[in-house]
């Protein structure tokens, strides 16, 4: 098993481009998750899901996008970005939504994101 | 809202003891805690669920106070592979969103 994996590692990117942060899990998890992680701060959700098809927001969604049309993928997509963006972007997925309180999240290696 | 964790940092010999606090201002279900190395993604370490339980991962415990809302994690006997920086996620109503705490930084010293 690869576990999570997130492409790219690291991004630079100038303010108004766009992009999409690529996460794969290959445990057939249902439950994925996208947060983003300033210096020095705690991890803040920007988007869920619970199963392929089905997406929501989390604290932080304004400014992303994302969509699961397999339960392997989930791509979180920044429509134009800001320098407010510059964060470390990690993916997340478990079997179950983290609430069950039965099961860890397993958390990708992160990416880099630099917006000038 | 953002649970809050105290203290922000603390530093440790080899072998001391730390205490880390969570504390939420809503009722909660479940407290999950992760530890995370510097330019690496968390890890998980435990959770406990509402009902006072407590629990344990090499010599680190955790405890859950149901009444005061408030999740306590526990280093004993601390070693150098305890530094990092330990965050704690809270859930309030056995949902689909985990809210992390700001997090608390451990140096362990030799």
């Amino acid at each position: 098993n690869a576990g999570v994996t997130q492409t790219p590692k690291f991004q630079v990117l100038k303010t108004g481009q766009s992009m999409t942060l690529q996460c794969a899990q290959d445990m057939n998890h249902e439950y994925m998750s996208w947060y983003r992680q300033d210096p020095g701060m705690g991890l803040r959700l920007i988007h869920y899901s619970v199963g392929a098809g089905i997406t929501d927001q989390g604290e932080v969604p304004n400014g992303y996008n994302v969509s699961r049309s397999t339960t392997e993928d989930f791509p979180l997509r920044l429509l134009s970005a800001a320098p407010s963006q510059t964060s470390v972007y990690f993916c997340a997925s478990s079997p179950q939504p983290p609430g069950t309180g039965r099961d860890t999240q397993y958390f990708g290696p992160g990416t880099r994101l630099t917006v000038l | 809202q953002q649970p809050v964790q105290s203290p922000q940092a603390v530093i440790l010999r080899e072998g001391e003891d730390a205490v880390i606090n969570c504390s939420s201002s809503k009722a909660l279900y479940s407290v999950h805690w992760y530890r995370q190395k510097h330019g690496e993604a968390p890890v998980f370490l435990m959770i406990l669920l509402k009902g006072g339980e407590q629990k344990g991962h090499e010599k680190i415990s955790a405890s859950f106070n149901e009444k005061k809302q408030q999740s306590s994690l526990y280093l004993t006997a601390s070693q150098l592979s305890y530094s990092g920086t330990y965050f704690c996620g809270t859930e309030g109503a056995a949902g689909n969103k985990l809210t992390f705490g700001g997090g608390t930084r451990v140096l362990v010293k030799p």
